[in-house]
């Protein structure tokens, strides 16, 4: 099947710095991917949806200057957690579509720690 | 808003016996997956159901959908250990590609 690769599969870091998490589609190639967020023992809630070459389209209450996507290219999506705090803690995991298949390929998951 | 609810949440079950999960959700949709999500790790894709009526089945677990009745089941025929994991029944809203999770259920095979 499909491979979506996504790195780091777990950071730690202090309060107020940034991460980047990688997402690359491996084998074909991806005009949308999609982030979540999944908070423990919870489902999984859609974040943005990342469209290559223009903006991300953000969930209602997530924030654009908090959460920076960028999809640069056709197998390449990042979000940036920018001046992270404690309760930016959580899994993050993106997706990415292939459309004549009608499924979504989900990545390893991020496990976010924010000390 | 389309919602998806599983039933039930949580459920452990002997190996060898059957079970269903039940998903229903609130508006019209045109399809329903199933997937795979073992702690700390990502999600799998189990089963994608297109149609009204469609069945699907994968080793010891058999999906199917309703769209009448707004219904998918994901029955468990005589479960194992490995099966332990959280099954996320998932649904699209009408020609859109988010996808919008039910709670998960929690199964647990004991021995």
């Amino acid at each position: 099947g499909a491979v979506v690769s996504q790195h780091p599969s777990r950071v730690i870091c202090k309060s107020g710095t940034s991460v980047k998490i990688e997402c690359r589609s491996l084998d074909f190639q991806a005009t949308t991917m999609f982030w979540y967020r999944q908070f423990p023992k919870q489902s999984l809630m859609l974040m943005a949806t990342s469209n290559e070459g223009s903006k991300a389209t953000y969930e209602q209450g997530v924030e654009k200057d908090k959460f920076l996507i960028n999809h640069a290219s056709l197998t390449l999506s990042t979000l940036t957690v920018t001046s992270a705090h404690p309760e930016d803690s959580s899994f993050y995991i993106c997706s990415a579509r292939i459309l004549a298949k009608n499924i979504q390929y989900f990545g390893a998951g991020t496990r976010l720690s924010v000390l | 808003e389309l919602k998806v609810e599983q039933n039930p949440l949580f459920l452990s079950m002997q190996e060898g016996k059957n079970y269903t999960i039940y998903c229903n959700y609130s508006t019209t949709s045109d399809r329903l997956y199933w997937y795979r999500q073992d702690p700390g790790k990502s999600l799998e894709s189990l089963f994608v159901l297109l149609s009204n009526g469609a069945v699907k089945q994968e080793g010891r677990l058999m999906a199917s959908l309703d769209t009448k009745a707004r219904l998918s089941t994901l029955h468990i025929t005589a479960a194992v250990h490995d099966l332990s994991a959280t099954y996320f029944c998932v649904t699209t809203q009408g020609g859109s590609e988010k996808l919008v999770f039910g709670k998960g259920t929690k199964l647990t095979v004991n021995p």
